[in-house]
C-alpha cells in the first residue's frame, strides 16, 4: 500500500527565502505526482503535476522536482511572499484506473512572515 | 478555476437524519470522486465514479451511498447521519489519465462543504 509523508508538518520563514518542501512515498511504481495549495476554509488548488515519466515543472515562482527512484518529490518555492501562506500537500496516482487512489500526504503548513 | 460547485457548503443537523450532498460541474470530466477532509487523517476517498451510473467505493465508504445520473452531477448521501461523519467533505473532478494526449489526469476540488452532525 503507497504511503506518502510530508516533512516537516509546519514551516515557518521570513519573506523572501527560498525553500523545499518534501513529499516522500514508499512505492516507486507511481502514475504522476500532484501538488496542492489549500487555504484555511477552502478547497485544493492544483498546483504543479509531474507525469512519471517528467523529472520537474515549473510554474512561475514554483519548481517541482521527481525523483522515482529514490521516492521523492520536492517543492520549490522561491522568493517566498506572505501571500504563499498555506498548506501545501503532494498526491501520488499509483496508475491511470478510476479508483486507483490517489493517496495524499498528510500536508505541510507553510507560514511566510513580513 | 475548474467549474465545480457543491452545495450545500455549510450543514448542521442532527444524529440519525438523511443527508446528501451534490456536486455539480460544467467541465465535462468523466471520473468524479468524493473525499472527506479530518484533522490527523488527511483526505481519504470515500467513493468514486466513472462515468454515468458507474460507481465503486473508496476506503471509508461505510455510511455512505453516491449516485450518478448525469456526468455533471454527482450525489453523495448519508443515509442516517453520525457524529462520526462531521467532516468537511470535497469533490473533485478528473479526465481519465492517458485517453488522450492532454489527459493528464490532473484532479481538480470542489470549495468544500462543510457538515457538523450534533
Amino acid at each position: 500500500k503507497q504511503e506518502v509523508t510530508q516533512i516537516p508538518a509546519a514551516l515557518s520563514v521570513p519573506e523572501g527565502e527560498n525553500l523545499v518542501l518534501n513529499c516522500s512515498f514508499t512505492d516507486s511504481a507511481i502514475y504522476n505526482l500532484q501538488w496542492f495549495r489549500q487555504d484555511p476554509g477552502k478547497g485544493l488548488t492544483s498546483l504543479l503535476l509531474i507525469q512519471s515519466s517528467q523529472r520537474e515543472q515549473t510554474s512561475g515562482r514554483l519548481n517541482a522536482s521527481l525523483d522515482k527512484s529514490s521516492g521523492r518529490s520536492t517543492l520549490y518555492i522561491a522568493a517566498s511572499q506572505p501571500g504563499d501562506s498555506a498548506t501545501y500537500l503532494c498526491a501520488v496516482r499509483s496508475d491511470n484506473n478510476a479508483g486507483n487512489m490517489l493517496t495524499f500526504g498528510g500536508g505541510t503548513r507553510l507560514m511566510v512572515k513580513p | 478555476d475548474a467549474g465545480i460547485t457543491q452545495s450545500p457548503r455549510h450543514k448542521v443537523t442532527e444524529t440519525g437524519t438523511p443527508v446528501t450532498l451534490r456536486c455539480h460541474q460544467t467541465e465535462n470530466h468523466r471520473y468524479m470522486y468524493w473525499y472527506r477532509q479530518d484533522p490527523g487523517h488527511g483526505l481519504r476517498l470515500i467513493h468514486y465514479s466513472y462515468g454515468v451510473k458507474d460507481t465503486d467505493k473508496g476506503e471509508v465508504s461505510d455510511g455512505y451511498s453516491v449516485s450518478r445520473s448525469k456526468t455533471e452531477d454527482f450525489l453523495l448521501t448519508l443515509e442516517s447521519a453520525t457524529s462520526s461523519q462531521t467532516s468537511v467533505y470535497f469533490c473533485a473532478i478528473s479526465e481519465p489519465p492517458g485517453t488522450a494526449f492532454a489527459n493528464t489526469g490532473e484532479l481538480f476540488f470542489g470549495e468544500g462543504s462543510r457538515l457538523t452532525v450534533l
